[in-house]
């Protein structure tokens, strides 16, 4: 599966807009694009996903560029209880041996300030 | 539905013990994870599971055995444990492979190995 890349950490006033970006600049065309979040001491939460089209659904957009080489998801009102880490994550659904595994990198730690 | 659950919460075990971390999900979902994070880290798969009686290594196997006798249950044995064990374990689940791929996961066992 294709690696992404993702910033440590960045800050967002509530209200606002959250634009978190993910560079997967070796995406394969049978790849999804899978963006999850985990709030402090629980277990991850899926957000979204993708292949070629935007995304939206209650929780957020998901942009992604023509040539699928990065991503960007948008929490289109920020509140306090978005503060979490954003994981971006690819992964091709199409081979036997991927079986639904996401393999998880560092995330994007979002803040929310008052 | 209760979703996936995990016991214990947490758990304090010497150097040597043993434990079975338990995992129920009550949604029918062939597929089962378990994930291990460390602090400050992604998280990264140890064993799943496809369904019942069929089991498969993931990232960081070593010194976990997992078993998977019915669709609900899938749990994770920790044989002799190490300070190097010490950990969140997430479980996880989902729907088979041509659903949207989204995983559900549990509240988390925090485990510490003195």
């Amino acid at each position: 599966d294709a690696k992404t890349t993702q910033p440590p950490s960045m800050d967002c006033a509530e209200g606002r807009a959250a634009n978190l970006p993910c560079n997967h600049s070796t995406i394969s065309g049978n790849e999804y694009v899978y963006w999850y979040r985990q709030i402090h001491s629980q277990g991850p939460q899926y957000i979204i996903h993708g292949l070629k089209n935007n995304e939206t659904n209650e929780m957020a957009s998901l942009i992604i560029t023509e040539d699928r080489k990065s991503s960007t998801l948008i929490l289109p009102h920020a509140t306090l209880r978005d503060t979490a880490v954003y994981y971006c994550i690819v992964r091709d659904f199409m081979t036997t041996d991927s079986w639904g595994k996401l393999q998880f990198g560092a995330g994007t730690q979002v803040v929310v300030t008052p | 539905n209760a979703g996936v659950t995990q016991t214990p919460k947490f758990r304090i075990l010497k150097i040597g013990q043993s434990m079975t971390l338990q995992c129920t999900q009550d949604m029918n979902h062939n597929y089962m994870y378990w994930y291990r994070q460390d602090p400050g880290m992604g998280l990264k798969l140890i064993y799943y599971s496809v369904g019942a009686g069929i089991t498969d290594k993931g990232e960081v196997p070593n010194g976990y055995n997992v078993s998977r006798s019915t669709t609900e249950d899938f749990p994770l044995r920790l044989e002799l444990a190490a300070p190097s064990q010490t950990s969140v374990y997430f479980c996880a689940s989902s729907p088979t492979r041509d659903s949207s791929y989204e995983q559900y996961f549990g509240p988390g066992t925090r485990l510490t190995v003195t």
